[in-house]
């Protein structure tokens, strides 16, 4: 099965802006696999930020961004808030109506 | 504002089924897909599987032969079985209503609060 990779953890200081990647252990990245993004506070359920690449959720500040960088899907934060350090999650579409989710980053805002 | 809720038995033992309850309010199940999602202690989500009117079934090829999925939309809920668990089934089971790759709904979400399953002897 493939697998889908993304950076164990990031830091960015407040205020800036950091690009969380989600890529394959083999090939790469396209809007055909309908790449989404998820943010997860400790001891909640994911939280849907991104999805279709780059439409944002309702109700999610427009600091949060995504696109296709290179090979990878992109999850774009600016303006980096204390409240934005959690866990990150991307999922991809796999065909066959499977999906696989990336193992996750962990953003440090400090 | 559509809910999901999911309910079943904290504590499963090794070698037997793990059955899971999701209840969706304020719209209908029908005409959606509903995923089941999983996530062990510390550990990255797994898709496990999705279901579409009782008529499609999706599964995590890992975890396709131990797996289960069904609709009642006379209770408004879809359910899980996964069967011969391990400790390593261990984990937050959530529900959630998706994903497509049509633009009806091509994103996970609302997600239910999750329920944490034990396999334990």
């Amino acid at each position: 099965q493939t697998v889908v990779t993304q950076e164990p953890s990031f830091s960015v200081s407040p205020g800036g802006t950091v690009t969380l990647t989600c890529g394959l252990s083999s090939g790469s990245v396209s809007s055909s696999y309908n790449p989404s993004w998820y943010q997860q506070t400790p001891g909640q359920a994911p939280r849907t930020l991104i999805y279709s690449t780059n439409s944002r959720s309702s109700g999610v500040p427009d600091r949060f961004s995504g696109s296709i960088v290179g090979k990878r899907a992109a999850l774009t934060i600016t303006g980096a808030q204390a409240d934005d350090e959690c866990d990150y999650y991307c999922v991809l579409y796999m065909g066959n109506g499977t999906w696989v989710f990336g193992g996750g980053t962990k953003l440090t805002v400090l | 504002q559509v809910q999901l809720q999911e309910s079943g038995p904290g504590l499963v033992k090794p070698s037997e089924t793990l059955s899971l309850t999701c209840t969706v309010s304020g719209d209908s199940i029908s005409g959606s897909y509903w995923s089941w999602i999983r996530q062990p202690a510390g550990k990255e989500l797994e898709w496990i599987g999705r279901i579409y009117n009782n008529e499609h079934t999706n599964y995590n090829p890992s975890l396709k032969s131990r797996v289960t999925m069904s609709l009642d939309t006379s209770k408004n809920q879809f359910s899980l079985n996964l069967n011969s668990v391990t400790a390593a089934d261990t984990a937050i089971y959530y529900c959630a209503r998706g994903s497509t790759t049509s633009p009806t709904h091509p994103w996970f979400g609302p997600w239910g609060q999750g329920t944490r399953v034990t396999v334990f002897s």
